[in-house]
């Protein structure tokens, strides 16, 4: 079945960049998101990306893919106190209408 | 645009009771509504896809029976947590998508302390 892999924890100081990464199984993958956490609430979509593009870019974020390998990469810059939380990447394969296959989440901890 | 709201947002009852938990899209029409759980520091498990005017389709391992969902309007879909139990304490997230998007849009949750 689809598996969607991401390291569980990455610790930055306030004003480096932050690389999460994530690999995914399923080569019918079509949208490949990524979503914040906070603590005690939903998901908020932080950027999304095709899989037809290699990059995407956002202010501060900058989505890499490289589909070949079924991977994908969040990159924060200039990354903030505010930035801490946990970050989900999720693929959604090419069919209408069907749900999200999340990662176990990267909690990003940001240090002033 | 694209805001899901949920309702409540923590709810706490006793064992044996039932819970409903309210999904709302508040400026866009779901034709597809999703429940997630999330357990303590794990990711979130897909528990159901609803459709506007269908019956559910639920994940293998969960009990339709005890998760009861209806989705009777484009705007609103809601979860009945059934005889809830202790074990059923968890994190609730419901998300939507619109008719002309794959992009869902996820509710703030809603957190079920089962005593």
């Amino acid at each position: 079945g689809e598996d969607v892999e991401q390291s569980l924890f990455l610790s930055v100081r306030e004003g480096d960049s932050s690389v999460i990464n994530c690999t995914y199984t399923d080569s019918s993958s079509t949208y490949l998101y990524w979503y914040k956490q906070e603590p005690g609430a939903g998901l908020q979509l932080l950027t999304y990306i095709f899989s037809n593009m290699d990059m995407k870019q956002d202010q501060r974020l900058t989505v890499l893919l490289n589909k070949k390998d079924k991977h994908l990469s969040l990159r924060i810059a200039d990354t903030q106190t505010g930035d801490s939380a946990i970050y989900f990447c999720a693929e959604k394969e090419d069919q209408a209408g069907t749900a999200l296959i999340f990662g176990k989440g990267t909690t990003l901890s940001v240090s002033s | 645009g694209a805001v899901v709201s949920q309702h409540p947002s923590r709810v706490i009852c006793k064992s044996g009771t039932s819970v409903k938990i309210e999904c709302r899209s508040l400026d866009f029409q779901a034709t597809t509504m999703f429940w997630y759980r999330q357990f303590p520091k794990k990711s979130l498990m897909l528990m159901a896809t609803s459709n506007e005017g269908s019956k559910a389709t639920y994940e293998q391992g969960v009990e339709k029976d005890k998760f009861l969902i209806n989705h009777a309007s484009l705007t609103l879909s809601t979860l009945t947590v059934t005889s809830a139990h202790p074990e059923d304490s968890s994190f609730y997230i419901c998300s939507a998508r619109g008719p002309y998007t794959e992009t869902q849009y996820f509710g703030p949750g809603t957190r079920l302390l089962v005593l």
